[in-house]
């Protein structure tokens, strides 16, 4: 079964309106959790490092007001992607390694529409 | 910061035929995984590698690190429509065990 999951796999929302993204740890704790978002036909971008109880470290070029990262237990991060545009259409995927099994697993990935 | 090319970029290989992706670094590799994605869902993890030569299988995937650490391939062998799919390989960064440098892609198509 997964190991990682995310909620929701698929969301829709209005131009302006916020969503939040979450990725959980099911089995394991994870201190540190990412976040990429993958464009169509193209490869994972790293969007950000999801750090438990403390800020997230941003890759450059990723608005940290445009998407905020949460990580308030060792199991669960959340994206929250603010004021959304249809630009931020994409493809939200995050992963957290497991590093007694030298593993990273990867969440399902969740699609956001913004209309 | 690390760059990762992967070749091909797509590759249509008959059902049963062999099959090689590369992936090259410009740096030294830390750790090198490789997964497996249908577009638009989660990645499938394949295989990790870290020492300089090791090689790893299973079922019919095998990865290999050159000794430099600086190249990877998987090889398919007697390929399946079941193995169709965008392969990824994934670097791992300096100092960060779980932060990935992901590769461009490479997309298999197996015919009948």
């Amino acid at each position: 079964g997964a190991v990682v999951s995310q909620h929701p796999s698929w969301v829709i929302c209005k131009s302006g309106t916020s969503v939040k993204i979450e990725c959980r740890s099911l089995d394991f704790q994870a201190t540190t959790m990412f976040w990429y978002r993958q464009f169509p036909k193209q490869s994972l971008m790293l969007m950000a490092t999801s750090n438990e109880g403390s800020k997230a470290t941003y890759e450059q070029g990723v608005e940290k007001d445009k998407f905020l990262i949460n990580h308030a237990s060792l199991t669960l991060s959340t994206l929250t992607v603010t004021s959304a545009h249809p630009e931020d259409s994409s493809f939200y995927i995050c992963s957290a390694g497991r590093l007694s099994e030298n593993t990273i697993y990867f969440g399902e990935g969740s699609w956001l529409t913004v209309v | 910061s690390q760059e990762l090319e992967q070749s091909p970029q797509s590759l249509i290989v008959q059902e049963g035929k062999n099959l090689t992706i590369n992936c090259t670094s410009s740096k030294t590799l830390y750790g090198l995984y490789w997964y497996k994605q249908k577009y638009g869902e989660g990645l499938i993890f394949l295989m990790m590698l870290q020492k300089g030569g090791e090689e790893k299988s299973h079922e019919k995937i095998t990865a290999k690190l050159d000794e430099k650490k600086q190249q990877s391939s998987l090889h398919i062998t007697a390929s399946q429509p079941s193995h169709a799919g965008i392969y990824l390989c994934g670097a791992v960064r300096t100092g960060t065990a779980s932060k990935l440098t992901f590769g461009t892609g490479t997309r298999l198509q197996v015919t009948l």
